[in-house]
């Protein structure tokens, strides 16, 4: 069965300080990847996705995540926080074509100003 | 403009209560579903559908009844409420399977 791993829980940082955000799959065949933000309060929005071609992607606000085929993972990065992205990060994957979307637990990003 | 809406925002019910939660989507989408976040903000999908039909349906209780009226909409009938029930309901639709699902603002269910 597909799974999706996050590895860190809940993270707190300084502004201006770098995120990285491990997140790991369990699935063989063909998947697309998302990292999903949801800010205090309110729906799950889309950060960034992978379906093909460059495995680094760029996304809103400055995010971006590589996939690593050979490692199972698609991990978030972004150089520089903000106190705004203070939020719940959800990694979630999609095996080709069922539309079954299968979220991380996901982690809790605190920024402090 | 709301892409994806759904009614009402919050929900405060008695147990063993029926209630409905309904989901529309302007987008054009051919796929809908629905997904549970627990206390935790875990997220699970429960069901989805295509063009009417039910594609998806995880182990969920039966007292948990999706219907498509038409695919723009996908509602959530729930019977006999109980505690567990209380949870954040995400309705999202995607314009196929597989392809990136635009989520709702959730309903907040809460049953006493």
């Amino acid at each position: 069965a597909q799974s999706v791993s996050q590895h860190n829980h809940h993270v707190i940082l300084s502004e201006a300080a770098s995120l990285e955000l491990g997140c790991n799959y369990s699935y063989g065949g063909t998947v697309n990847l998302f990292w999903y933000v949801q800010y205090p309060g309110q729906h799950l929005q889309l950060l960034l996705k992978y379906f093909s071609g460059d495995p680094l992607v760029k996304g809103i606000k400055g995010f971006e995540a590589e996939f690593i085929k050979s490692k199972f993972s698609f991990n978030l990065r972004k150089p520089s926080v903000q106190w705004s992205d203070t939020a719940e990060y959800f990694c979630a994957v999609n095996a080709r074509n069922t539309g079954k979307l299968i979220f991380g637990q996901g982690t809790t990003l605190q920024v402090k100003p | 403009d709301t892409a994806v809406s759904q009614t009402p925002k919050y929900l405060v019910t008695q147990m063993g209560n029926d209630k409905s939660i309904k989901c529309e989507q302007n987008l054009g989408h051919d796929t809908m579903y629905w997904y549970k976040q627990d206390s935790k903000k875990f997220l699970k999908i429960m069901f989805s559908y295509n063009n009417k039909e039910l594609i998806i349906n995880e182990t969920v209780p039966n007292r948990f009844s999706p219907k498509s009226p038409d695919k723009a909409h996908l509602n959530l009938h729930i019977n006999s409420l109980e505690l567990g029930d209380s949870a954040v309901y995400f309705c999202a639709s995607s314009r196929n399977r597989g392809d990136t699902q635009y989520f709702g603002p959730g309903t907040r269910l809460t049953v006493l």
